[in-house]
């Protein structure tokens, strides 16, 4: 069975301080992990798809990287407005075959 | 207007009561989703439809049903609520590859008391 943890559950920042949120996986044959970011009352937003071990992808102040094993997402410098959960997916072949994590909430004070 | 609607944004229902959550895309993709979010359980696919024949279960599909009218709408049917089908819903599209995930809309908070 595919499976998701995401840590921390919870992060506060205080705003300018960069930190990491980690996505570690455990199934048969990865196509691909997503990153999402989700605020209170709306849908997932999408951030990120990586595909392999060593790809990494950047959206102003977010970075994705993935290994064998994990995925982070890396937050510099953050601003309140990055308070959000952000939510780690996997698929192992098909949009059907998507595994979603619990999420990590992050609140970044000013 | 949003990529994705759905309506309504937050419905009470009793138990035993049939109630339907609707879905609407401009997104022009084949591919539609039904997905509910716990606390604690993350977002669990319910169904999901490749194209407008084309429905499957996923992995919660008990108790739910699914109708896709067209392209664009697809709709969920709780036949008989009960009280631990109380969740958030979201809709969701995607085309065939993964570059650009899926589409969510924003969600139907469902209460079954």
């Amino acid at each position: 069975e595919d499976q998701v943890t995401q840590s921390p559950e919870a992060l506060r920042l205080q705003e300018g301080e960069s930190s990491s949120l980690n996505c570690s996986y455990t199934v048969s044959g990865l196509r691909g992990l997503f990153w999402y970011r989700q605020d209170p009352g709306k849908g997932p937003e999408f951030l990120f798809t990586l595909y392999s071990a060593g790809e990494e992808k950047e959206k102003e102040r977010l970075k994705a990287t993935l290994t064998k094993k994990e995925s982070f997402l890396h937050i510099t410098a953050p601003k309140p407005e990055d308070s959000a959960t952000y939510l780690c997916a996997v698929t192992t072949g098909g949009y059907q075959k998507v595994t979603f994590g619990i999420g990590t909430k992050l609140q970044v004070i000013p | 207007d949003a990529d994705v609607t759905q309506t309504p944004r937050n419905r009470i229902t009793k138990t035993g009561k049939r109630i339907m959550l609707e879905c609407s895309q401009t997104k022009g993709h084949d591919r539609m989703y039904w997905y509910r979010q716990d606390p604690g359980l993350g977002l669990r696919l319910i169904y999901y439809s490749f194209d407008v024949k084309d429905i499957n279960k996923g992995e919660i599909s008990d108790g739910y049903s699914v109708s896709r009218q067209a392209q664009a709408k697809f709709s969920l049917s709780l036949e008989s609520a009960i009280p631990n089908q109380t969740a958030l819903y979201f809709c969701a599209t995607s085309d065939t590859g993964y570059t650009y995930g899926y589409t969510f809309g924003s969600g139907t908070r469902l209460t079954v008391v």
